[in-house]
């Protein structure tokens, strides 16, 4: 009953590195989102991807990248890491479609990056 | 500018006693609403939805209740456990876009034993 996986859990950057964030779920879900959360600010969605082999823009999308590499798996990428993107980042999954489309996401345990 | 709004960032409650949260929205074309549960270290759980056909949903200790003419959310808890001591996430989605949800910030709740 693994549900969403993030890797890593944890991490420490410097300014103008670059990182992949990993996602993966297992419940066969169509739709996948990546989230940030800041102190005060609630969970804002950076991208989204619908269905596999496509992706959108959400809230955030400024500095990040993503990829949907199959139904299981979407990364997000920091090419140029700055100080403004530390933060925790949650991804989630659902299946919205049809007649399940008020259907509830799905939590990753996120992941705490730090950028200095 | 926020779309969902929890005003109360933290509440203390004594256990056995009603547990009230609170969520304001602007978007008057959101037509479901979610409240997640989140504890430290953790990703936010799913606890309870209302679609913006209903004013009232159940689910054991917990009830959501939906004003829409008030652009206004509650989540009641009935009796409140220490256990229920967690971060507490209003969430919403809009009619045209099944895709998008907007989040508050969070009300923080201490169930006093």
């Amino acid at each position: 009953n693994a549900g969403v996986t993030q890797t890593p859990k944890f991490q420490v950057l410097k300014t103008g590195q670059s990182m992949t964030l990993q996602c993966a779920q297992d419940m066969n879900h169509n739709s996948m989102y990546w989230y940030r959360q800041d102190p005060g600010m609630g969970l804002r969605l950076i991208y989204y991807s619908a269905s596999e082999g496509t992706t959108d823009k959400g809230e955030v999308p400024n500095g990040y990248n993503v990829s949907r590499l199959n139904k299981r798996e979407f990364s997000l990428r920091l090419e140029s890491a700055a100080p403004s993107q530390t933060s925790v980042y949650f991804c989630a999954s659902r299946d919205p479609g049809g007649s399940l489309r008020n259907q509830p996401q799905h939590f990753g345990d996120g992941t705490r990056l730090s950028i200095l | 500018d926020q779309q969902v709004k929890q005003n109360s960032p933290s509440l203390s409650v004594q256990e056995g006693r009603i547990s009230i949260l609170n969520c304001d929205y602007t978007n008057s074309m959101f037509d479901y609403f979610l409240w997640y549960k989140k504890y430290p270290a953790e990703g936010p759980t799913f606890l309870i939805s209302i679609s913006s056909i209903k004013d009232k949903n159940e689910d054991g200790r917990f009830t959501v209740f939906l004003n829409k003419s008030a652009k206004h959310l509650s989540l009641h808890i009935v009796p409140s456990q220490p256990g229920d001591s967690a971060v507490y996430f209003c969430a919403a989605k809009g009619l045209h876009n099944f895709n998008k949800f907007y989040f508050g910030s969070g009300t923080k709740l201490n169930v006093k034993p």
